[in-house]
């Protein structure tokens, strides 16, 4: 079993719509969870994090992680073409520092 | 206000030639990790480094694979008699401090031949 999972999509939504991505882990020392999206042929560009159960907020993005059922999400509110990218949940344990990634999903917005 | 720097940006070798790959970190930061993407795979971690010294090197293969973080200059991975199943793209991040933020680069993609 995989340390994080995370369906690998595609995902393919219209413009406007809400997006709902999510991951699964398995290990409940991971305490760190972020949310990172990477553009094709880029690097990964940190979008959310967030260490406590519960809901964070910035802008059209909310994170949200249920420790108790080992699993995080990230909605994307008002999607809009730009946000066509690959989205990459981590998680790290409270002592190390390394992050462990889910495979990803690849998201579509289309018009 | 320079983020991490890699370069290069693409690597062609041929098998059993040794490929360099550069990291300069953000300014102000010292910690610096390395990780792996093979296509279709999500990033995974190789190994960790402060100036002069690896801490954590749990994800680097037993063979042909070091690194280093010296005192003056950039963090170099280092693969010697490369294979293709080497091809990959090997981003570098970096942070302030142990457990801080990872701000990744624009990966260096190695294609071998």
């Amino acid at each position: 079993q995989k340390e994080v999972e995370q369906d690998p999509g595609p995902l393919s939504v219209p413009e406007g719509a809400i997006v709902s991505l999510n991951c699964t882990y398995s290990n409940s020392a991971f305490q760190y969870f972020m949310w990172y999206r990477q553009y094709s042929r880029k690097g990964p560009e940190l979008l959310m994090y967030t260490y406590s159960s519960g809901n964070k907020e910035d802008g059209r993005f909310t994170a949200q992680v249920d420790k108790s059922s080992k699993y995080i999400s990230l909605f994307i509110r008002d999607s809009q073409p730009s946000d066509s990218a690959t989205y990459l949940c981590a998680i790290r344990g409270g002592t190390a520092s390394k992050l462990t990634f889910g495979t990803g999903t690849r998201l579509q917005v289309t018009l | 206000n320079a983020g991490v720097m890699q370069n290069p940006r693409h690597l062609v070798r041929r098998r059993g030639q040794e490929a360099r790959l550069r990291c300069s970190p953000m300014k102000g930061h010292s910690h610096v990790y390395w990780y792996r993407q093979l296509p279709e795979e999500g990033l995974k971690f190789m190994v960790y480094l402060q100036k002069e010294n690896i801490i954590d090197e749990s994800g680097m293969p037993k063979e042909r694979f070091s690194a280093e973080f010296p005192k003056e200059g950039p963090s170099i991975l280092r693969i010697q008699q490369v294979v293709r199943g080497d091809s990959a793209a090997y981003f570098c991040a970096s942070s302030s401090g142990a457990g801080d933020t990872q701000y990744f680069g624009p990966g260096t993609r190695l294609t071998v031949l």
